[in-house]
């Protein structure tokens, strides 16, 4: 089966600074992965997915996450930080279920703080 | 149009009630699925539908009752339900069915909370 992990579930970062959120991967195939942002009382919006296409995905908003193969990891950046990106940050894989259907795996989330 | 709308937004029950919830696309999706979420958790598969088949049931409880009456519309019936069973119900859709690799897209959630 397959797996993500998020490190940190909360990272409080100044406006302006870099937004960095960490996810590592754990798949025996080459796999499909994404970014979900959900804010309060919202569903979850992708913000970018990586299909083997190119290794460095730009999203929505602004973000991007590069894959390395090497790390495992399919970290989400972005340059400088807004406080509308105040939220909860999902990476996901795509797996395949008992009978064949894909599902998508959830990491624990990582709550994202914009300071003034 | 990338829509997912899920109706109602709040839903409260009492643990002898009957209620729906109910899901809707008209993007030509034909895979959907019901997702529970709990506060400061991720959401958890419960069902997926693939061309109005079930195609995944994650040993949910039969407390929880899932529909696809059609290739658009997806609900999901609820009966005697727990005050655990309180949380934000998501229901996504992706396309053209469950493969692997395929986007999902989320509507905004019904918020149930049992009495």
């Amino acid at each position: 089966a397959q797996s993500v992990t998020q490190l940190g579930s909360h990272v409080s970062v100044s406006e302006g600074a870099l937004v960095l959120l960490r996810c590592n991967y754990s798949s025996s195939v080459p796999p499909y992965l994404f970014w979900y942002v959900q804010y309060p009382n919202q569903g979850l919006q992708l913000l970018l997915k990586y299909t083997s296409a190119a290794t460095l995905v730009k999203g929505i908003n602004g973000f991007e996450a590069e894959f390395k193969k090497s790390e495992t990891s399919f970290h989400l950046t972005k340059p400088s930080a807004h406080m509308s990106d105040a939220a909860e940050y999902f990476c996901a894989v795509s797996d395949r279920g008992i009978q064949g259907a894909q599902k998508l795996v959830f990491g624990q989330g990582t709550r994202l703080t914009i300071n003034p | 149009d990338t829509e997912v709308t899920q109706t109602p937004k709040h839903l409260v029950m009492g643990m002898t009630n009957k209620k729906s919830l109910k899901c809707e696309q008209h993007m030509g999706h034909r895979a959907m699925y019901w997702y529970k979420q709990k506060a400061k958790k991720p959401p958890e598969l419960m069902f997926v539908y693939s061309y109005e088949k079930l195609s995944i049931n994650e040993s949910v409880p039969s407390r929880f009752s899932p529909e696809c009456p059609n290739s658009s519309l997806l609900n999901l019936h609820l009966h005697a339900l727990q005050p655990e069973d309180s949380a934000l119900y998501l229901c996504a859709s992706s396309p053209p069915t469950a493969v692997l690799g395929d986007t999902q897209y989320f509507g905004p959630g019904t918020r149930l909370t049992v009495l």
